[in-house]
């Protein structure tokens, strides 16, 4: 009954490198989402998915990829980390438009 | 003009008080709406779906306004348990989430 996980809950990194963090879901939800949250900012989408190998952008899309080869897992990779990629990343699924959220990746880029 | 504006408060009130928060959205044709909840350092989680004929869920009640493009959120008799961040979202194709109005429920 874990619903949707995400790992690692914390991690600290350099610039430069390449991060994955992973989001999966145990609903079969068809919709994912990958938000980052920071002060000021709120919640902002940076890609979602509509089913298995169907990826679009969101609002802040620079510096990341995403991949969907399987229904349940939604990874996001930050090919190269930056100093403004620090924030708190949020993973969610939806069904009948209701957004379920995972319960956040702590990455600091140092 | 943000899509989705709030108050970021903070709201701060006695246990018992009501408060009402609103939400404004910019796009007419949002489709539909929402409250979520978070606490600090924790994942949002949905609160309530807000319809348009207005919906209560024991001491919350939610409301929307399409004429004025705003949701409110109303909460009666507040607990200190209700102390967290309210962040309104509204769906044009994907959420797009307010940055949140903080409640202090005080003693």
């Amino acid at each position: 009954d874990a619903g949707i996980t995400q790992s690692p809950r914390y991690k600290i990194t350099e610039t430069g490198r390449q991060v994955t963090l992973m989001c999966h879901q145990t609903w079969s939800h068809s919709y994912m989402f990958w938000y980052r949250q920071d002060l000021g900012h709120g919640l902002r989408l940076i890609y979602y998915s509509a089913a298995a190998d169907i990826t679009d952008k969101g609002e802040v899309p620079d510096g990341y990829v995403v991949s969907r080869s399987k229904t349940e897992n939604f990874p996001l990779t930050l090919e190269s980390a930056t100093r403004s990629q620090t924030s708190v990343y949020f993973c969610a699924s939806s069904v009948d438009n209701e957004q379920f959220f995972g319960p956040g990746t702590r990455l600091t880029v140092l | 003009r943000k899509e989705v504006e709030q108050d970021p408060g903070p709201f701060n009130v006695p246990e018992g008080a009501t408060v009402a928060f609103n939400c404004t959205y910019s796009n007419s044709a949002s489709q539909s709406f929402f409250w979520y909840r978070q606490d600090c350092r924790k994942e949002p989680k949905l609160l309530m779906s807000v319809y348009s004929s207005g919906n209560e869920d024991g001491r919350f009640t939610a409301q929307l306004n399409r004429a004025s493009q705003y949701i409110s959120l109303l909460i009666r008799d507040s607990k200190l348990s209700d102390s967290a961040t309210y962040l309104c979202a509204v769906n044009l194709g994907a959420l797009t989430f307010g940055s949140g109005t903080r409640l202090q429920v005080q003693p």
